[in-house]
């Protein structure tokens, strides 16, 4: 079974600094998805940014990056100039390329911008 | 076009009763996924249903948890007789369809049932 872990459970920032938040993950699979949800308080989760696990180039969307490396079956997240809006709980996430392709979720970070 | 709709968005049952969480897709999409979120922790995956079948339910309790997608209607996730520690936020994500284009679905707001 795949899992999927986040080692810190509490990270703080000054605004307009950078982040990175890790994420380790385990499985025997090659071909899968990576991905990182945001949960403000509302409790809506929010897609960030995805990987396929095939593609070797990291993914980006705006200020959100992320550093795939599938030897080490690691997957951090970068925040470049992060913002107040930031706030959030970050989960990061697994999917299998086949099968019911259900998410296996780490178990969060929670990420406080400070003004 | 509405994303998806889950109500009520707070529920709240004394235990031994039953809790009805409701969601309906996003328009187009046939697939349906549950999701448990305990305080403090991830979302963990329940069932996947797809219009009036069960095609995974291998993080369902065994008993007291049953889930339908029914041809009409929205999905419905049923536990009977609560119990506090079935106290979380449920949480319902909807795709098109499964296979190498369709990941990242979408989520609802969440059900947050309280049990006491």
């Amino acid at each position: 079974a795949q899992t999927v872990t986040q080692s810190q459970p509490e990270m703080s920032v000054q605004e307009a600094e950078t982040v990175t938040l890790s994420c380790t993950y385990d499985t025997s699979e090659n071909n899968y998805y990576l991905f990182w949800y945001k949960q403000p308080p509302s409790r809506q989760m929010i897609l960030v940014i995805r990987q396929e696990a095939y593609k070797q180039q990291n993914a980006t969307e705006n200020r959100f990056s992320v550093n795939f490396q599938k030897a080490a079956k690691s997957f951090s997240l970068k925040i470049s100039d992060s913002q107040l809006g930031d706030t959030a709980m970050y989960f990061c996430a697994f999917m299998n390329f086949q099968g019911a392709q259900k998410l296996v979720f780490g178990q969060g970070t929670r990420l406080t911008i400070n003004p | 076009n509405a994303g998806v709709m889950q109500n009520p968005r707070h529920l709240v049952r004394r235990r031994g009763q039953e809790a009805r969480l409701r969601c309906s897709p996003m328009k187009g999409h046939s697939h349906v996924y549950w999701y448990r979120q305990l305080p403090e922790e991830g979302l963990k995956f329940m069932v996947y249903l797809q219009k009036e079948n069960i095609i995974d339910e291998s993080g369902m309790p065994k008993e007291r948890f049953s889930a339908e997608f029914p041809k009409e209607g929205p999905s419905i996730l049923r536990i009977q007789q609560v119990v506090r520690g079935d106290s979380a936020a449920y949480f319902c994500a909807s795709s098109p369809r499964t296979g190498v284009a369709n990941y990242g679905y979408t989520f609802g707001s969440g059900t947050r049932l309280t049990v006491v």
